[in-house]
C-alpha cells in the first residue's frame, strides 16, 4: 500500500520563477493538504483540497495556488518565487479529517 | 490566533530512560491531538493521536497524556532508544469544520547509547 508520494524530491529555482510540486495521496484517501516547513520550524498549513475544490486556506499569499485532479492527486504552484519560499513542502492526505499522513516532501531552494 | 506551544526545544536522554515532551494550547477549540516523528530529510510520520474525551492513550513505548482542564498534553517515550533520536512535533486540529493541523515548533530528541 503506497503512502503519500511527492515529486520532485529536490529542486532549485531562481527568484521570480514559478514552480509546480506534485502529490499522490495514500491509497483510498480523498483529501489533500499542503504544508510549508521552514528549517527548524513546524509545518504551516497552506491549503486543503477536497472534491477538486480548495476547502480551506492558511495565511499564504495568492502566489500559492493549487489543484486537485479527479484521481485525488494534487499540485501546488508557487509564482514569482522569493528567497523566503525556500522550504520543505509537504503534502498530506486523509480520508475525511483524520488521521493525516504526510509524504517525504519536496525540498525547494530559491536562489 | 490559535497556537500550540511545545517544550523543551531540545532534549537529551540516556538509553533506557523516559523522554517527556510537553505541549499546551491556548484555546479550547481543538478536538484532535496527533504527535509526529520526523527524521532529518524525511517527512513527519504519524506516531500516536488522542481526542479530548480520553485522558491517556498508549501504543507500545509511546503514551499520550491529556489534561483538558489545563489545556496540556504530553508525549512519554518509555525505554528510549538511540533509534528514537528525531524531532517530535505535537499538533492540534481545530474543531468546527476546520481541517488544518496547527503544529508546535518541535522538540529535537537525542538518545545517547
Amino acid at each position: 500500500d503506497a503512502g503519500v508520494t511527492q515529486s520532485p524530491t529536490h529542486l532549485i529555482k531562481t527568484r521570480g520563477q514559478q514552480v509546480t510540486l506534485r502529490c499522490s495521496p495514500k491509497s483510498g484517501h480523498d483529501t489533500v493538504s499542503w504544508y510549508q516547513q521552514a528549517l527548524g520550524q513546524g509545518p504551516q498549513f497552506i491549503f486543503q483540497y477536497y472534491e477538486e475544490e480548495e476547502r480551506q486556506r492558511g495565511n499564504f499569499p495568492d502566489r500559492f495556488s493549487g489543484h486537485q485532479f479527479p484521481n485525488y492527486s494534487s499540485e501546488l504552484n508557487v509564482n514569482a518565487l522569493l528567497l523566503g519560499d525556500s522550504a520543505l513542502y509537504l503534502c498530506a492526505s486523509s480520508l475525511g479529517s483524520e488521521p493525516v499522513y504526510f509524504g517525504e516532501g519536496s525540498w525547494l531552494t530559491v536562489v | 490566533q490559535q497556537q500550540v506551544k511545545q517544550s523543551p526545544q531540545s532534549l537529551i536522554v540516556q538509553k533506557g530512560g523516559i523522554s517527556i515532551i510537553n505541549c499546551a494550547y491556548e484555546n479550547t477549540a481543538f478536538d484532535y491531538f496527533p504527535w509526529y516523528q520526523q527524521f532529518p530529510g524525511k517527512g513527519p510520520a504519524l506516531l500516536i493521536a488522542i481526542r479530548p474525551d480520553v485522558s491517556e492513550k498508549k501504543e507500545g513505548r509511546f503514551t499520550i497524556s491529556f489534561n483538558k482542564s489545563a489545556k496540556q498534553f504530553s508525549l512519554h517515550i518509555m525505554d528510549s532508544q538511540p533509534g528514537d533520536s528525531a524531532t517530535y512535533f505535537c499538533a492540534a486540529k481545530p474543531q468546527g469544520g476546520s481541517e488544518k493541523l496547527v503544529f508546535g515548533k518541535g522538540t529535537k530528541l537525542t538518545v545517547n547509547p
